[in-house]
């Protein structure tokens, strides 16, 4: 079956550090490959998502491209800000109709101290 | 474009209720899709439906039911309550193709005492 794995949290960093989050995936078939995230007391936002191998998703200085060799999607942005702070999912989805549903990862808390 | 809309935000109901949550989703989605999220299991799929017929289901007891309507709108229900049914239920809405991404709502916080 279909698996998302990300690095544990908490990852805290200082304002203006280099951000990297791991996910690795395992699917049947080519995934479509997102990052979503989560503030406190919210649903979950769309941040970026690529649907082929060698894709770079972008989206407010957060990218993530899929390796598919290395069946990876690291999420990454070059300076956080305090406002970044939220948890972050990794989540695949498969295109066959009887198998849409998104699979998670446990989830990246990032704490950003100014 | 309103966004999706999940009620009521919070809920609190006793062991052995039931509870019927809703969502409505973006104007011209037709896909709605149902998650369950807990700290200690995550985010977990319950189940999808999309133009009224129930297209996916995760693994849960059959105490978990939904429907959906010919607007789109979906309901779930959960029967006989259980302390572990404690989560905030997500509510995500997609055109329906094979690519297009969910959008979730702000889920419904429910919890059993």
């Amino acid at each position: 079956g279909n698996s998302v794995t990300q690095m544990e949290g908490p990852v805290t960093l200082s304002e203006e550090a280099f951000l990297t989050i791991n996910c690795t995936y395992t699917a049947t078939g080519y995934p479509s490959l997102f990052w979503y995230v989560q503030y406190p007391g919210e649903g979950l936002q769309l941040l970026l998502k690529a649907t082929k191998a060698d894709d770079k998703g972008s989206n407010k200085g957060f990218e993530a491209t899929y390796r598919k060799e290395t069946t990876s999607f690291h999420l990454e942005k070059g300076s956080v800000q305090v406002s970044d702070s939220a948890v972050y999912f990794c989540a695949s989805r498969t295109g066959d109709t009887g198998r849409r549903a998104l699979t998670f990862g446990s989830g990246t808390r990032l704490q950003v101290q100014p | 474009k309103a966004g999706v809309t999940q009620t009521p935000r919070y809920l609190i109901k006793t062991r052995g209720q039931q509870v019927t949550l809703s969502c409505s989703p973006i104007s011209g989605h037709r896909s709605v899709s149902w998650y369950q999220q807990t700290p200690g299991q995550g985010l977990q799929f319950l189940f999808e439906y999309f133009s009224e017929t129930q297209r996916n289901k995760g693994n849960f007891p059959g105490r978990f039911s939904g429907r959906q309507f010919s607007n789109s709108r979906s309901e779930m229900n959960v029967s006989t309550l259980e302390l572990g049914d404690s989560a905030l239920y997500l509510c995500a809405t997609a055109s329906g193709g094979p690519n297009t991404e969910a959008f979730f709502g702000q889920g419904t916080r429910l919890t059993v005492v």
